[in-house]
């Protein structure tokens, strides 16, 4: 079974630059979240996706940040334009809802690591 | 809001021995799973174990288990038998189901294994 894919895996940007980063979640998956993870720090939740529709957004920058899940299947992060506090690895996740058990367990990518200089 | 506390930055431990790494959350909500993460310094992100707040037995999976005490809203890992290779950042999680999911993660323990 293929894994969460992501792209690129390393970018560096100039600072009021745009970026995006691409993600192709585990077929079958209905649940996508994009995470932020600051060195040193844990994930932080941006943006959830459920099949196409957003679950949770509440901590995405959404004057510079955007995201859309076309499909329900890929997803795209953009950042427009980005600032030097934006360097940090961005991480995709994908699951699967089993319903009755409850346990979904998050499935991660790569991650794409962003450099802001 | 939902918060997952991990009050360790650091720990060491020496090789064969067992270590507990400590994690609290807060959440109103009664149905939510509780997750460990390890992420070695490559960056993945690897599933350890899962705990469900309906479960009554505290979760094992190989030398890892989970010391759920749903009182005291904490869910510890317990690595027996630690190895080298155990050398790695520790993220506790907690997913809301009554959130479509909501999946938010602690600050982590960074684990050292002494040879």
């Amino acid at each position: 079974e293929a894994g969460v894919a992501q792209s690129p895996r390393y970018k560096i940007i100039e600072k009021r630059q745009s970026v995006a980063f691409w993600c192709n979640p585990i077929s079958g998956h209905a649940t996508l979240y994009w995470y932020q993870q600051i060195l040193g720090q844990g994930p932080k939740l941006l943006i959830q996706f459920q099949n196409n529709g957003v679950v949770d957004d509440s901590q995405l920058p959404k004057d510079r940040f955007s995201a859309e899940r076309l499909k329900g299947v890929d997803s795209t992060l953009k950042i427009q334009p980005a600032k030097l506090e934006d360097s940090a690895v961005y991480l995709c996740a994908s699951s699967l809802e089993i319903r009755g058990t409850g346990q979904t367990e998050a499935f991660f990518g790569q991650g794409t690591r962003l450099t802001v200089v | 809001a939902q918060k997952i506390t991990q009050t360790q930055p650091g720990m060491f431990v020496q090789e064969k021995e067992a270590v507990t790494l400590d994690c609290t959350y807060d959440t109103s909500d009664q149905s939510y799973g509780l997750f460990w993460y390890k992420q070695p310094s490559s960056g993945e992100m690897i599933f350890l174990i899962y705990q469900g707040s309906y479960d009554e037995q505290n979760a094992t999976e190989g030398r890892y288990s989970l010391n759920f005490q749903k009182a005291r809203k904490s869910a510890n890992l317990v690595i027996s038998a630690s190895q080298l290779g155990d050398s790695a950042m520790y993220f506790c999680a907690i997913l809301i189901y009554n959130q479509g999911g909501k999946l938010i993660f602690g600050q982590g323990t960074e684990l050292s294994v002494k040879p």
